[in-house]
């Protein structure tokens, strides 16, 4: 069953405070991504990996990293999280056969107050 | 850098009627096309994806075009049903670079 989760779904915190988003697949897919998607403006790349330890940045990098340390595992950090972080955050995966197809997490919801 | 605009941001048809959305990109050298659907709060579903060698795909009441020439990609869903109410959006890609542009999204809004 080809699959992408995120963990935490929902998530509260103050701003200052770190963020640790969690993705995970199961299709042994090399790239993986996170989006970051806001009313009006569709998904924007925050960070791209083309498989361990291999990460690129997106077009909206600043305020966040990454780390992939495991081919099915891609985190997205953000240390001391911003207002204008509130957002809700997508993970993908794509193989390198079909390069056409991405498959989507269910998103985190983030809200930093 | 790719850009990508999507038309129209809102759009509301009628049960059995066609809703077209469209999208123009700006690099010649886009080669993956793909359309999404998302509906409320969960991620995006591939609906379809066409290389730049296609002209036209059509899959299960979905019709996409790919007018290279005008850099412009559309799909149609053919007699649209209370159940195609969602958010769609186009994405676009380079040969290679696997870095994908979206289009800004269509709501769209069957309505029985």
């Amino acid at each position: 069953d080809m699959k992408v989760t995120q963990m935490p779904r929902y998530l509260i915190k103050r701003m200052g405070e770190n963020v640790l988003l969690e993705c995970g697949q199961d299709m042994s897919h090399e790239t993986m991504y996170w989006y970051r998607q806001d009313p009006g403006l569709g998904l924007q790349l925050i960070y791209i990996s083309y498989d361990v330890d291999s990460n690129s940045e997106g077009d909206i990098p600043k305020g966040y990293r990454v780390s992939r340390k495991k081919r099915e595992h891609f985190s997205l950090i953000l240390d001391s999280a911003k207002t204008n972080q509130t957002s809700v955050y997508f993970c993908a995966s794509t193989g390198d056969i079909n390069q056409d197809t991405q498959y989507f997490g269910p998103g985190t919801r983030l809200l930093v107050l | 850098g790719e850009q990508v605009e999507q038309r129209p941001p809102h759009l509301s048809v009628r049960e059995g009627d066609s809703a077209i959305i469209i999208c123009t990109y700006t690099d010649s050298a886009t080669a993956y096309f793909s359309w999404y659907k998302q509906e409320a709060g969960a991620g995006l579903q591939l609906l379809m994806s066409v290389l730049s060698n296609v002209d036209r795909k059509e899959e299960q009441g979905l019709t996409v075009l790919l007018n290279k020439k005008d850099k412009r990609l559309s799909l149609n869903l053919t007699a649209a049903h209370p159940g195609d109410s969602a958010v769609y959006f186009c994405a676009v890609s380079n040969t290679g670079n696997y870095k994908y542009v979206f289009g800004a999204g269509t709501r769209l809004k069957v309505i029985a």
